[in-house]
């Protein structure tokens, strides 16, 4: 049973519009989400969190949103930009550990 | 210049081969973590520790075993017990606590096994 889902494996957008990546979760215990981005052949790299007594949080192009009673979460990125295009993980922090969705792969066209 | 490395980037080994895949943090994490990725999937957790000579198994420990001798070292061994063992594996250290931990991870190892 797959606690963390990312039901989109791809997503394309065009340069400068709005890439909204989602994200679904099973367990309402859960204390943190995270977004990772991930190039090929690497590790992942922390973007953005938010804690599960939030319901946005912001960092420059990239926000976060939580929807508690929906279970659901979304990566915002405005602008987008061609570098942003990778793979994006969400994860969700429980007891000193992560539970990893399978990632949704962004690109973003020139 | 704090990380983590893990070596060798890319490692070949005959089928029923135990091997060991190496992780290194200069972070003073406390807790260092392995997962595997698979293509088109998400990272699964294999073996974790939040402390020195303590660790605990993840979601898909079945074939592979730990160590933690060392805050700096979490190395992992791929045991011939594995029975599909090509992947690439992901070594993360983190500071654990009540509150949210980021974790930094190295640069992986992909392993296929021949």
């Amino acid at each position: 049973d797959q606690q963390v889902k990312q039901n989109s494996p791809s997503l394309s957008v065009q340069e400068g519009r709005i890439s909204i990546l989602n994200c679904d979760y099973t367990n309402s215990m859960f204390d943190y989400f995270l977004w990772y981005k991930k190039y090929p052949a690497e590790g992942p790299t922390f973007l953005i969190s938010i804690s599960s007594i939030k319901d946005k949080n912001e960092d420059g192009r990239f926000t976060v949103f939580l929807n508690k009673s929906a279970k659901h979460l979304s990566l915002h990125i405005v602008p987008s930009q061609p570098g942003d295009s990778a793979v994006y993980f969400c994860a969700a922090w429980l007891a000193g550990k992560s539970t990893f969705g399978d990632g949704t792969t962004l690109t973003v066209k020139p | 210049d704090g990380g983590i490395t893990q070596s060798p980037k890319y490692l070949f080994r005959k089928e029923g081969q135990n091997v060991t895949l190496s992780c290194e943090q200069n972070l003073n994490h406390d807790a260092m973590y392995w997962y595997r990725q698979d293509p088109g999937q998400g990272l699964r957790l294999i073996y974790y520790s939040q402390i020195v000579n303590d660790f605990q198994k993840g979601d898909i420990a079945e074939g592979y075993s730990v160590s933690r001798e060392k805050k700096e070292s979490f190395p992992l061994t791929v045991t011939s017990a594995q029975k599909n063992p090509t992947a690439f594996y992901l070594c993360a250290s983190s500071i654990p606590s009540g509150i949210l931990s980021e974790q930094f991870f190295g640069p992986g190892t992909r392993l296929t096994v021949l």
